[in-house]
């Protein structure tokens, strides 16, 4: 069964700062792998999506990697900004229908 | 924009009424739509998978009896909280796949249940 991890699980960091987040998945056979961000109360907003076959996607100040044989992604975030805070959950699809393994996130919130 | 779309945002029942949530797909054809539950401070949890014109497949340990799923349509699923009780009370989200290759998984704004 496939487990996903999140750490750390929280991170405060201040303006402007560049962070990483880390996931890790116990199963490699994977299709894809997508971060979401999740803002208090609200649904999932999808970020980045990598599949299997690539190594990284960037958008804006966001780059994700993806290390499938090891089972780990990392999400960087750079500049950080008060905006960003949020939660932010890195999810694995293994490809059956794309029904999606969560992990349990990680909470990031940057001060002003 | 929003490519999933759910409603109620939010909904109040009282304890033993039923409950309907609906999830579309606005420009595409979903034949396979995720419902997730997410407690506070807990990640999302699949509940089950909503096939158009066959029956849902539950996870273990989610009720079929309690959560009917109905996907009558390629544009729309609902999920009908039976006989709700307190602890029903969370944050149910679905979601649907993008066909076409990417698998990519777009979700609903999500519907917070609380049951009195």
């Amino acid at each position: 069964k496939q487990e996903v991890t999140q750490i750390p699980a929280a991170l405060s960091v201040p303006e402007g700062e560049n962070l990483v987040l880390n996931c890790s998945f116990t199963d490699s056979a994977i299709y894809n792998l997508q971060w979401f961000r999740q803002d208090p109360g609200k649904g999932l907003t999808s970020l980045l999506l990598i599949q299997s076959s690539q190594r990284e996607q960037t958008s804006g100040r966001l780059n994700a990697s993806l290390d499938k044989s090891s089972g780990r992604s990392t999400l960087y975030i750079a500049a950080s900004q008060p905006g960003d805070s949020a939660t932010y959950l890195c999810a694995v699809n293994e490809g059956s229908g794309s029904r999606l393994t969560f992990g349990e996130g990680t909470q990031l919130t940057v001060n002003p | 924009g929003a490519v999933v779309s759910q409603h109620p945002s939010r909904v109040i029942c009282k304890s033993g009424t039923s409950v309907k949530i609906e999830c579309r797909s606005l420009d595409f054809q979903a034949t396979t739509m995720f419902w997730y539950r997410q407690f506070p401070k807990q990640s999302l949890m699949l509940m089950a998978t909503s096939n158009e014109g066959s029956k849902a497949t539950y996870e273990q340990g989610v009720e079929k009896d309690k959560f009917l799923i109905n996907h009558a349509s390629l544009t729309l699923s609902t999920l009908t909280v039976t006989s709700a009780h307190p602890e029903d009370s969370s944050f149910y989200i679905c979601s649907a796949p993008r066909t076409g290759g990417s698998l990519e998984a777009f979700f609903g704004q999500g519907t917070r249940l609380t049951v009195v």
